[in-house]
């Protein structure tokens, strides 16, 4: 059973069109990370949120942690071509670091 | 800024050979770093904690004997795919954590490991 489900599983839209990645999960985190991941490399980091509630702008991606620290959205407006990709939910729970991550939401932006 | 060094980058073996990966922090120490797996298309799977000095700890479903970590110091960490089968084809990534709080988890570029 995989702790972070995300969905969509896949999602393929035009250039210009705003989209949002959900990561959800019945366990509470201490933190939850989000990351991009292109093909054949390692996942890098966008933001990390800490706080529930809290809401993180990074340029075009807004990414927001629920009030009960369960769950995560990824906003993007305007996507473009390069935001083509992997994105990926990560939580650490409780006084572990280990850090698990979400299902994965495989997005393609056509121009 | 942090940099982990995984290498090789691409393998192909033999079926029932060994094959070493190498993990490194360049310009940290890391205390930790974790072994992931990824298949194609898929998520990546958690399959070991390893800590300098002690032994590592595998996730449920992950076998020890087959997948042998060593993390002799505080900027290499090793995984070795034992008697390697092409079901062991995958993607192998390792993370370092140097520490530095919660942002402090830094990932490899990866290895492709192909089992013919």
């Amino acid at each position: 059973t995989q702790l972070l489900e995300q969905s969509p599983q896949f999602l393929s839209i035009q250039e210009g069109e705003n989209l949002t990645v959900y990561c959800n999960s019945s366990s509470v985190f201490s933190s939850l990370q989000w990351y991009r991941q292109e093909p054949g490399e390692g996942p890098v980091l966008l933001v990390t949120v800490v706080t529930g509630g809290e809401v993180k702008k990074l340029k075009r991606l807004t990414f927001q942690f629920g009030d009960a620290r369960k769950d995560s959205s990824l906003h993007i407006t305007a996507a473009q071509p390069g935001d083509t990709g992997l994105y990926l939910c990560a939580g650490a729970r409780g006084n572990t670091d280990k850090l698990i991550f979400g299902t994965g939401t495989r997005l393609q932006v056509f121009p | 800024g942090a940099v982990v060094s995984q290498h090789p980058s691409w393998v192909i073996c033999k079926s029932g050979t060994s094959v070493k990966i190498e993990c490194r922090s360049l310009d940290f120490q890391a205390t930790t770093m974790f072994w992931y797996r990824q298949f194609p298309k898929q998520s990546l799977m958690l399959m070991a904690t390893s800590n300098e000095g002690s032994k590592a700890t595998y996730e449920q479903g992950v076998e020890k004997d087959k997948f042998l970590i060593n993390h002799a110091s505080l900027t290499l960490s090793t995984l070795t795919v034992t008697s390697a089968h092409p079901e062991d084809s995958s993607f192998y990534i390792c993370s370092a954590r140097g520490g530095r709080g919660l942002d402090g988890y830094t990932f490899g570029s990866g290895t492709r490991l192909t089992v013919v």
